[in-house]
């Protein structure tokens, strides 16, 4: 079965330009997530999506982030402008489906590659 | 933030059995404990994960104390492939929240 795929895997932006990432989850999965993972640290969610809806933004810094999932599938995370500290591993995860635990097979997320992010 | 505390770093001998620890004191009744692992350069990867009873699988083993407020993760015959960062996540309905996570190097 086909991973997650993520692109670009490396960007690198001057501060205040735009960029945009691309991620093509696991066929079938209806919940897609983007994380932020800053270097020494663990991934941070940024937004989750249930099929085109989201589910959860309240971590996403909405002034210069944005995310789509139009057609519930695909998803693209854009940042402008860019900051210095925006400088991370950008992460797209997907699952079957989204909330409790109680069916792993259902929750498990699976992760792509991330696409690392450098803003000089 | 995340509401597991485990230790920054651990070796492991090639072939030996890696035990890593991780504490949940505060875990609610209906909190699952999870482990995701890390290896360089690639996305998280789930190990396992499990409620009150001790859970194995083709991975790892999950084992939890009778109180719920701490777990170890044993990797039974650690190979170098297993140099990642671990994460333990204590969740029921809610986002993954990841900490630092232990790193733990296999040495040959």
């Amino acid at each position: 079965e086909a991973g997650v795929a993520q692109s670009p895997r490396y960007k690198i932006i001057e501060k205040r330009q735009s960029v945009a990432f691309w991620c093509n989850p696991i066929s079938g999965h209806a919940t897609l997530y983007w994380y932020q993972q800053i270097l020494g640290q663990g991934p941070k969610l940024l937004i989750q999506f249930q099929n085109n809806g989201v589910v959860d933004d309240s971590q996403l810094p909405k002034d210069r982030f944005s995310a789509e999932r139009l057609k519930g599938v695909d998803s693209t995370l854009k940042i402008q402008p860019a900051k210095l500290e925006d400088s991370a591993v950008y992460l797209c995860a997907s699952s079957l489906a989204g909330g409790g635990p109680y069916q792993s097979s259902y929750n498990e997320q699976f992760f792509g590659p991330g696409t690392r992010l450098t803003v000089l | 933030d995340a509401k597991t505390t485990q230790p920054t770093s651990m070796d492991c001998a090639e072939g030996r059995a890696a035990n890593l620890p991780c504490n949940h004191s505060t875990i609610s009744g209906n909190e699952y404990v999870y482990w995701y692992r890390q290896i360089h350069s690639q996305g998280p990867q789930y190990i396992i994960h499990g409620l009150k009873n001790n859970e194995t699988n083709e991975m790892a083993s999950l084992i939890i104390t009778e109180d719920r407020k701490s777990s170890t993760l044993i990797l039974p015959h650690a190979t170098l492939r297993d140099t990642a960062v671990y994460y333990c996540i204590v969740r029921e309905d809610t986002p993954l929240v990841f900490g630092k996570g232990t790193r733990l190097s296999v040495i040959a």
